[in-house]
């Protein structure tokens, strides 16, 4: 199993940013998003496609539609400029992350 | 508050081995698994695999059986990681990572600061 994202995505300030990540496993399973900013850990900031966790600002939604997930960011700030991961499992209860998208704030 | 302290930097040469901490505190150790993700220089994150903290049982990813070992102090709360026969590609951050998918919370919630290990001679 995979995950596909693309590995860059760029916005304006407060324009909209649309992150995907297909496989064929998110057809079955939840997808998870998170974000790392450089030299920090990452931090999960979507769960089970579209939830929002505790203390994650409300600009940033997930969705979900057959086989890929999508992250949405409204109203990009500055600071949401970091790489982001989904993430989901296998039939295994394998973990499998995408490769990653560097989101960049022009 | 949930925390996941890592031991610090390692500097290691190529054929030794390294064991990496992981202490957890702020909730019950044994209620959610311990994950391990590697993170190699300019790369991204690589599932490594997991171990159940209240069975004890470790579940490794493809790539990462034979020379990397999960165990754990349930005494005092704390996940390891034991990497044998290093070599130079194992150089990366390796981060431990709380799974939690008890219906009060999903996925992997909280995350260790990481430990980079260097492989070189």
């Amino acid at each position: 199993y995979e995950l596909t994202q693309p590995p860059s995505v760029s916005v304006s300030p407060g324009q909209t940013a649309r992150i995907t990540c297909s496989g064929n496993t998110l057809a079955k399973q939840y997808g998870y998003w998170y974000q790392q900013k450089s030299g920090q850990a990452p931090v999960l900031i979507i769960s089970k496609d579209t939830e929002r966790p505790s203390g994650i600002p409300g600009r940033f939604s997930g969705s979900s539609a057959g086989t890929t997930v999508t992250l949405t960011i409204s109203g990009v700030q500055a600071e949401d400029e970091a790489d982001y991961y989904c993430q989901s499992a296998d039939t295994n209860d394998h973990m499998i992350f995408g490769g990653g998208t560097k989101l960049t704030v022009l | 508050q949930v925390h996941l302290v890592q031991s610090g930097s390692e500097l290691r040469k190529p054929g030794t081995s390294v064991k990496i901490s992981c202490k957890a505190s702020g909730y019950p150790f044994s209620a959610h698994s311990i994950n391990w993700v590697r993170q190699a220089p300019g790369r991204g994150l690589e599932w490594m695999g997991w171990i159940t903290t209240n069975t004890w049982r470790p579940t490794y990813a493809q790539g990462f059986t034979g020379r990397f070992v999960f165990s754990l102090d349930t005494s005092d709360s704390t996940a390891y990681l034991h990497i044998d026969n290093l070599r130079a590609e194992d150089t990366a951050v390796y981060f431990c990572v709380r799974y939690c998918s008890d219906g009060t919370c999903s996925g992997f919630d909280h995350w260790g600061q990481g430990t980079l290990v260097t492989v070189s001679s």
